[in-house]
Protein backbone atom coordinates (compact mmCIF):
# COMPACT_ATOMS: atom_id res chain seq x y z
CA UNK A 1 0.00 0.00 0.00
CA UNK A 2 1.66 3.25 -1.66
CA UNK A 3 -0.82 5.91 -0.28
CA UNK A 4 -2.35 6.12 -3.72
CA UNK A 5 -5.08 4.70 -4.64
CA UNK A 6 -6.81 4.71 -7.97
CA UNK A 7 -10.27 3.75 -9.05
CA UNK A 8 -11.48 1.67 -11.08
CA UNK A 9 -9.02 -0.85 -11.70
CA UNK A 10 -10.42 -2.10 -14.87
CA UNK A 11 -12.31 -0.31 -17.11
CA UNK A 12 -14.03 -1.49 -20.47
CA UNK A 13 -14.99 1.23 -23.00
CA UNK A 14 -16.49 1.54 -25.84
CA UNK A 15 -15.15 4.56 -28.71
CA UNK A 16 -17.97 6.50 -28.19
CA UNK A 17 -18.25 6.32 -24.28
CA UNK A 18 -17.15 9.48 -22.10
CA UNK A 19 -15.46 7.64 -18.57
CA UNK A 20 -13.42 9.17 -15.82
CA UNK A 21 -10.21 7.88 -13.66
CA UNK A 22 -9.85 8.68 -10.44
CA UNK A 23 -7.00 9.18 -8.25
CA UNK A 24 -6.30 10.31 -4.47
CA UNK A 25 -3.10 10.34 -2.56
CA UNK A 26 -3.33 10.44 1.27
CA UNK A 27 0.42 11.35 1.61
CA UNK A 28 -0.14 15.01 1.90
CA UNK A 29 2.28 16.07 -1.48
CA UNK A 30 1.45 18.44 -4.25
CA UNK A 31 2.41 17.10 -7.15
CA UNK A 32 0.53 14.38 -8.94
CA UNK A 33 1.29 12.61 -12.44
CA UNK A 34 -0.69 10.48 -14.94
CA UNK A 35 1.17 7.92 -17.20
CA UNK A 36 0.57 5.87 -19.52
CA UNK A 37 1.69 2.42 -19.66
CA UNK A 38 1.52 0.49 -23.01
CA UNK A 39 2.55 -2.93 -23.61
CA UNK A 40 6.29 -3.72 -24.60
CA UNK A 41 6.92 0.15 -23.87
CA UNK A 42 8.40 2.31 -21.51
CA UNK A 43 6.33 4.44 -19.19
CA UNK A 44 4.87 8.21 -21.17
CA UNK A 45 4.66 10.63 -18.86
CA UNK A 46 1.04 12.33 -19.65
CA UNK A 47 0.44 15.36 -17.28
CA UNK A 48 2.10 16.83 -14.14
CA UNK A 49 0.00 18.81 -11.85
CA UNK A 50 2.42 20.92 -9.42
CA UNK A 51 -0.09 22.82 -6.51
CA UNK A 52 -2.89 21.76 -8.33
CA UNK A 53 -1.69 23.58 -11.19
CA UNK A 54 -1.09 21.88 -14.60
CA UNK A 55 2.77 21.82 -15.11
CA UNK A 56 3.21 19.70 -17.60
CA UNK A 57 1.21 18.21 -21.18
CA UNK A 58 3.46 15.86 -22.83
CA UNK A 59 1.57 16.53 -25.92
CA UNK A 60 -1.56 14.27 -24.56
CA UNK A 61 -4.25 14.29 -27.25
CA UNK A 62 -6.80 16.49 -26.00
CA UNK A 63 -9.53 13.48 -25.84
CA UNK A 64 -7.63 12.69 -22.84
CA UNK A 65 -8.64 15.50 -20.23
CA UNK A 66 -7.03 16.06 -16.80
CA UNK A 67 -8.53 17.69 -13.75
CA UNK A 68 -7.17 18.45 -10.29
CA UNK A 69 -9.54 19.84 -8.23
CA UNK A 70 -7.18 19.75 -5.19
CA UNK A 71 -4.10 18.87 -3.91
CA UNK A 72 -5.11 15.15 -2.82
CA UNK A 73 -7.28 14.20 -6.10
CA UNK A 74 -6.24 13.65 -9.65
CA UNK A 75 -8.89 13.17 -12.38
CA UNK A 76 -8.48 11.63 -16.53
CA UNK A 77 -11.57 12.29 -18.04
CA UNK A 78 -11.55 10.27 -21.12
CA UNK A 79 -13.98 11.12 -24.55
CA UNK A 80 -14.33 9.18 -27.80
CA UNK A 81 -11.40 6.81 -27.06
CA UNK A 82 -9.26 4.87 -29.86
CA UNK A 83 -8.57 0.94 -29.22
CA UNK A 84 -4.52 2.23 -29.02
CA UNK A 85 -5.27 4.30 -26.12
CA UNK A 86 -5.79 0.67 -24.30
CA UNK A 87 -3.17 0.74 -21.92
CA UNK A 88 -2.27 0.63 -18.26
CA UNK A 89 -2.87 4.08 -16.68
CA UNK A 90 -1.23 5.13 -13.33
CA UNK A 91 -1.37 7.66 -11.26
CA UNK A 92 2.00 9.37 -9.06
CA UNK A 93 2.68 12.02 -6.65
CA UNK A 94 5.49 13.46 -4.52
CA UNK A 95 6.27 16.15 -2.95
CA UNK A 96 7.72 18.70 -4.82
CA UNK A 97 10.23 21.61 -3.16
CA UNK A 98 8.70 25.42 -5.20
CA UNK A 99 11.56 24.80 -7.83
CA UNK A 100 9.41 21.74 -9.01
CA UNK A 101 9.48 18.00 -8.95
CA UNK A 102 13.00 17.06 -9.89
CA UNK A 103 14.61 14.63 -7.23
CA UNK A 104 11.50 13.35 -4.81
CA UNK A 105 10.59 10.19 -4.95
CA UNK A 106 7.46 9.35 -6.71
CA UNK A 107 4.58 6.81 -5.17
CA UNK A 108 2.78 5.10 -7.98
CA UNK A 109 -0.55 3.94 -7.62
CA UNK A 110 -1.83 0.39 -8.82
CA UNK A 111 -3.28 1.56 -12.13
CA UNK A 112 -6.05 1.60 -14.20
CA UNK A 113 -6.17 -1.44 -16.77
CA UNK A 114 -8.00 0.67 -19.70
CA UNK A 115 -9.67 -1.38 -22.49
CA UNK A 116 -11.27 0.30 -25.62
CA UNK A 117 -13.07 -1.80 -28.12
CA UNK B 1 17.48 4.35 -29.36
CA UNK B 2 15.68 5.28 -26.36
CA UNK B 3 18.07 7.38 -23.66
CA UNK B 4 17.29 4.63 -21.26
CA UNK B 5 18.32 1.16 -21.74
CA UNK B 6 18.30 -1.88 -19.67
CA UNK B 7 19.79 -4.99 -19.48
CA UNK B 8 18.68 -8.02 -19.76
CA UNK B 9 15.28 -7.50 -21.25
CA UNK B 10 13.98 -10.80 -19.38
CA UNK B 11 15.56 -12.40 -16.57
CA UNK B 12 14.95 -16.14 -15.04
CA UNK B 13 16.69 -17.30 -11.87
CA UNK B 14 16.59 -20.12 -9.65
CA UNK B 15 15.72 -19.54 -5.79
CA UNK B 16 18.96 -18.24 -3.88
CA UNK B 17 20.96 -16.96 -7.06
CA UNK B 18 22.16 -13.50 -7.14
CA UNK B 19 20.79 -11.29 -9.49
CA UNK B 20 22.29 -8.33 -11.39
CA UNK B 21 20.05 -6.12 -13.72
CA UNK B 22 21.85 -3.16 -15.52
CA UNK B 23 20.70 0.37 -16.45
CA UNK B 24 22.79 2.42 -19.03
CA UNK B 25 21.68 5.96 -20.03
CA UNK B 26 22.95 8.30 -22.68
CA UNK B 27 22.22 11.90 -20.99
CA UNK B 28 23.35 14.10 -17.95
CA UNK B 29 21.16 13.15 -15.27
CA UNK B 30 20.80 14.56 -11.91
CA UNK B 31 19.43 11.36 -9.95
CA UNK B 32 18.12 7.35 -10.95
CA UNK B 33 15.09 5.97 -9.88
CA UNK B 34 14.99 1.80 -9.19
CA UNK B 35 11.35 0.87 -9.44
CA UNK B 36 9.73 -2.60 -9.10
CA UNK B 37 6.19 -3.24 -10.60
CA UNK B 38 4.37 -6.12 -9.84
CA UNK B 39 1.88 -7.95 -11.81
CA UNK B 40 -1.32 -6.19 -10.59
CA UNK B 41 0.20 -2.67 -12.07
CA UNK B 42 1.30 -1.34 -9.20
CA UNK B 43 4.63 0.63 -8.86
CA UNK B 44 6.98 1.01 -5.42
CA UNK B 45 9.98 3.17 -5.78
CA UNK B 46 12.81 0.88 -4.47
CA UNK B 47 15.96 3.14 -4.38
CA UNK B 48 16.86 6.66 -5.37
CA UNK B 49 20.65 7.39 -6.51
CA UNK B 50 22.49 10.46 -7.53
CA UNK B 51 26.00 8.36 -6.81
CA UNK B 52 27.72 5.58 -4.60
CA UNK B 53 25.66 2.71 -3.40
CA UNK B 54 22.63 2.04 -1.51
CA UNK B 55 21.19 -0.94 0.08
CA UNK B 56 17.77 -2.12 1.36
CA UNK B 57 17.53 -5.46 3.24
CA UNK B 58 18.63 -7.63 -0.11
CA UNK B 59 18.43 -4.84 -2.18
CA UNK B 60 21.98 -3.29 -3.57
CA UNK B 61 21.51 -0.12 -6.20
CA UNK B 62 24.77 1.48 -7.49
CA UNK B 63 25.41 4.06 -9.65
CA UNK B 64 28.59 5.44 -11.66
CA UNK B 65 27.99 8.69 -12.90
CA UNK B 66 31.06 8.76 -14.85
CA UNK B 67 30.08 5.83 -17.10
CA UNK B 68 26.07 6.55 -17.09
CA UNK B 69 25.73 3.25 -15.59
CA UNK B 70 23.82 1.74 -12.56
CA UNK B 71 23.20 -1.45 -11.22
CA UNK B 72 20.67 -3.38 -9.32
CA UNK B 73 21.54 -6.77 -7.26
CA UNK B 74 19.56 -8.78 -5.58
CA UNK B 75 20.79 -11.14 -3.12
CA UNK B 76 19.55 -14.88 -2.10
CA UNK B 77 16.43 -14.12 -4.68
CA UNK B 78 13.24 -15.66 -3.66
CA UNK B 79 9.76 -16.16 -5.98
CA UNK B 80 8.27 -13.44 -4.41
CA UNK B 81 10.77 -11.28 -5.78
CA UNK B 82 9.16 -12.24 -9.45
CA UNK B 83 8.38 -8.70 -10.82
CA UNK B 84 9.54 -6.08 -13.06
CA UNK B 85 12.02 -3.51 -12.78
CA UNK B 86 12.25 -0.28 -14.38
CA UNK B 87 15.22 2.35 -14.49
CA UNK B 88 14.19 6.17 -14.60
CA UNK B 89 16.84 9.00 -14.63
CA UNK B 90 15.84 12.73 -13.71
CA UNK B 91 17.37 14.35 -16.85
CA UNK B 92 19.36 17.86 -16.00
CA UNK B 93 17.83 19.53 -18.21
CA UNK B 94 14.35 19.25 -17.62
CA UNK B 95 12.22 17.97 -15.20
CA UNK B 96 10.32 14.73 -16.22
CA UNK B 97 11.69 11.51 -15.72
CA UNK B 98 12.54 9.30 -18.89
CA UNK B 99 12.22 5.31 -18.08
CA UNK B 100 13.81 2.18 -19.18
CA UNK B 101 11.44 -0.57 -20.83
CA UNK B 102 12.42 -2.50 -17.88
CA UNK B 103 13.66 -6.02 -17.16
CA UNK B 104 10.74 -9.09 -16.24
CA UNK B 105 12.53 -10.97 -13.53
CA UNK B 106 11.44 -14.47 -12.69
CA UNK B 107 12.20 -16.19 -10.00
CA UNK B 108 11.55 -20.10 -9.79
CA UNK B 109 11.58 -21.89 -6.16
Amino acid sequence: ETGVTQTPRHLVMGMTNKKSLKCEQHLGHNAMYWYKQSAKKPLELMFVYNFKEQTENNSVPSRFSPECPNSSHLFLHLHTLQPEDSALYLCASSQAGLAGYTQETQYFGPGTRLLVL
Amino acid sequence: KNEVEQSPQNLTAQEGEFITINCSYSVGISALHWLQQHPGGGIVSLFMLSSGKKKHGRLIATINIQEKHSSLHITASHPRDSAVYICAVKQTSGSRLTFGEGTQLTVNP
